[in-house]
């Protein structure tokens, strides 16, 4: 079966720290992979997505940016973080082609 | 603008009740709808899906309802449980450009009391 991990599970960063989450999956291959983040008592916003090795879009401009080094590993950066950064971090997979998400444990960052 | 909304963001029901949580969407191009549950510091966990040829579908416990004439989507969920309490997400599924994209509602907060 497949599985999906993200850590850490928590963070606290100062303001203009750098970042780096890391999301993996592992029980299939190529999956498109997605990550959102999600405010407190709020929706989830899509940041990126990736339909394969090296391929990442872009869904908001902001100070984060996402690689995908690894066909199931999926990484999401800063360089310097805002307060605004601050929130639940999820990452996502599902199978190329289908509809359904799947969701990880998420991380909850909060910059100070 | 295109959205996916909520009709009540808290729902507060009696434990052993049925639970109705409501959505409506407003493209009417969306072809596929799911239901996530979120609990508290979690992610959201896949419930049940419907595509827009479908009216209904049940599992266990839940059903999904899909009106296309009114563009509303509802979750029923049977004998409402203390675990049934979390955040329930509806989302529309549309193709955009090459690409299929997830539209997210609100959520909705169920709260079951004992």
């Amino acid at each position: 079966s497949q599985t999906i991990h993200q850590w850490p599970a928590t963070l606290v960063q100062p303001v203009g720290s750098p970042l780096s989450l890391e999301c993996t999956v592992e029980g299939t291959s190529n999956p498109n992979l997605y990550w959102y983040r999600q405010a407190a008592g709020r929706g989830l916003q899509l940041l990126f997505y990736s339909v394969g090795i090296g391929q990442i879009s872009s869904e908001v401009p902001q100070n984060l940016s996402a690689s995908r080094p690894q066909d199931r590993q999926f990484i999401l950066s800063s360089k310097k973080l805002l307060l605004s950064d601050s929130g639940f971090y999820l990452c996502a997979w599902k199978v190329g082609g289908t509809d359904t998400q799947y969701f990880g444990p998420g991380t909850r960052l909060t910059v100070l | 603008g295109e959205s996916v909304g909520l009709h009540l963001p808290t729902l507060s029901v009696q434990e052993g009740d049925n639970s109705i949580i409501n959505c409506a969407y407003s493209n009417s191009a969306s072809d596929y709808f799911i239901w996530y549950k979120q609990e508290s510091g979690k992610g959201p966990q896949f419930i049940i899906d419907i595509r827009s040829n479908m009216d209904k579908r049940q599992g266990q416990r839940v059903t999904v309802l899909l009106n296309k004439t009114v563009k509303h989507l509802s979750l029923q969920i049977a004998a409402t449980q203390p675990g049934d309490s979390a955040v329930y997400f509806c989302a529309e599924n549309r193709a955009a450009g090459n690409n299929r994209k997830l539209i997210w509602g609100l959520g909705t907060s169920l709260a079951v009391n004992p």
